[in-house]
């Protein structure tokens, strides 16, 4: 059974810091890497897609990527209260239809 | 302006009714998702649609049925078989070139 793990949290972190929330997979052959954040009563929204080893920055946000230690995370520089939500992790295989969402880590930016 | 809708956002139905929820995408994507969101608990998927007038079943499909009779739609039916109906329910399409996907506003349902 292919799995995404995500610590659920809550992580909590004051306005200004730096968030940090991680996902390990265990489908090797896994090669496309999502970030989602959800709202609380919402959809979730892709924030960050990842597709090789190293770093992507957009803004504040940084995905990390290392497919041997098979391991994902999202940095968020300068956290804001309106970064209060569930982020979900989510992992595809490429060229298939199933992509596997992580149950999501509730972060809370206290101001 | 290009995107998901779902309809209804909210839905309340008895048991041992079936209930079709709506899905319409207008973003040209071939593949099409349904998943079901209980609270604390990742996605799971119901049904995927790779392209018109096919469909496949996802890991929680009995009782869900789909169809796929145009690119830009892909409603799910909710059937009195479902034994634990009240969820919210999500809809998605995907762009085959990133593997991204884009999520409708959601439908919750309850059924009592």
């Amino acid at each position: 059974q292919k799995e995404v793990e995500q610590n659920s949290g809550p992580l909590s972190v004051p306005e200004g810091a730096i968030a940090s929330l991680n996902c390990t997979y265990s489908d090797r052959v896994s090669q496309s890497f999502f970030w989602y954040r959800q709202y609380s009563g919402k959809s979730p929204e892709l924030i960050m897609s990842i597709y090789s080893n190293g770093d992507k920055e957009d803004g504040r946000f940084t995905a990390q990527l290392n497919k041997a230690s098979q391991y994902v995370s999202l940095l968020i520089r300068d956290s804001q209260p309106s970064d209060s939500a569930t982020y979900l992790c989510a992992v595809s295989v490429a060229g298939g239809f199933k992509t596997i969402f992580g149950a999501g880590t509730r972060l809370f930016v206290k101001a | 302006d290009g995107g998901i809708t779902q309809s209804p956002k909210y839905l309340f139905r008895k048991e041992g009714q079936n209930v079709t929820l709506s899905c319409e995408q207008n973003l040209n994507h071939d593949a099409m998702y349904w998943y079901r969101q209980d609270p604390g608990q990742g996605l799971r998927l119901i049904y995927y649609s790779q392209i018109v007038n096919d469909f496949q079943k996802g890991d929680i499909a009995e009782g869900y049925s789909v169809s796929r009779e145009k690119k830009e739609s892909f409603p799910l039916t909710v059937t009195s078989a479902q034994k634990n109906p009240t969820a919210f329910y999500l809809c998605a399409s995907e762009d085959r070139t990133s593997y991204e996907q884009y999520f409708g506003p959601g439908t919750r349902l309850t059924v009592t």
